[in-house]
């Protein structure tokens, strides 16, 4: 069946831009997740979705980060007047509420010039 | 103090040699342990949850110590297509955030 799919796969950018990043979820699957990789980083949470509320949005690292989902799939993430910092791999996850499991989707490689 | 530490490597092996990996956490709570795999330029895989009994799947073992909030993962007789970055993971709550450590770059050798 068809995986997590993100859009686009690579975005660049100048630096006071802004961007969108799109996530689309499996079906069915209640949860979704926003991590980013940056280069010789761990991956960091950014920011969870239970159907359309984000109980836990402690790891968005400043008000320029914003995310939103609507009728409980596909979700955005939008990044204002992005800055070089902000250059990384956005991933983005789901998971059904009966499997412990996240799977998730491609990325998106962001490059702020 | 990082909530996940692993050891980053780079971990060099001979084809058909055993190979092990620990992790540490911080938090007490958490609940869910999980080693995923990440090939280069690739998103993260589950390669397999860790239980308190221990558990293995095929030449992959994975242990989990409470009491030293250690995680360990074995694998014997290494494959080339081994050769990835082992990523320790930590969930407090189950169906919330994933706490990632850094990874283990793993490069097996013909």
């Amino acid at each position: 069946g068809a995986g997590v799919s993100q859009s686009p796969s690579n975005k660049v950018t100048e630096k006071g831009k802004d961007v969108e990043l799109r996530c689309d979820p499996i079906s069915g699957h209640t949860a979704l997740y926003w991590y980013r990789q940056s280069l010789g980083q761990g991956l960091e949470f950014l920011i969870y979705f239970q159907g359309n509320s984000a109980p836990d949005k402690s790891g968005l690292p400043s008000d320029r980060f914003s995310a939103e989902r609507t009728g409980g799939s596909v979700s955005t993430l939008t990044i204002q007047r992005t800055q070089q910092e902000d250059s990384a791999v956005y991933l983005c996850a789901s998971s059904s509420p009966r499997v412990n499991e996240q799977f998730f989707g491609p990325g998106t490689r962001l490059t702020v010039l | 103090r990082k909530e996940v530490e692993q050891d980053p490597g780079p971990f060099n092996v001979p084809e058909g040699a055993t190979v092990a990996f620990n992790c540490t956490y911080s938090n007490s709570a958490s609940q869910s342990f999980f080693w995923y795999r990440q090939d280069c330029r690739k998103e993260p895989k589950l390669l397999m949850s860790v239980y308190s009994s221990g558990n293995e799947d095929g030449r992959f073992t994975a242990q989990l110590n409470r009491a030293s909030q250690y995680i360990s993962l074995l694998i014997r007789d290494s494959k080339l297509s081994d050769s990835a970055t082992y990523l320790c993971v930590v969930n407090i709550e189950r169906n919330e955030k994933l706490t990632f450590g850094t990874g283990t770059r793993l490069t097996i050798i013909p």
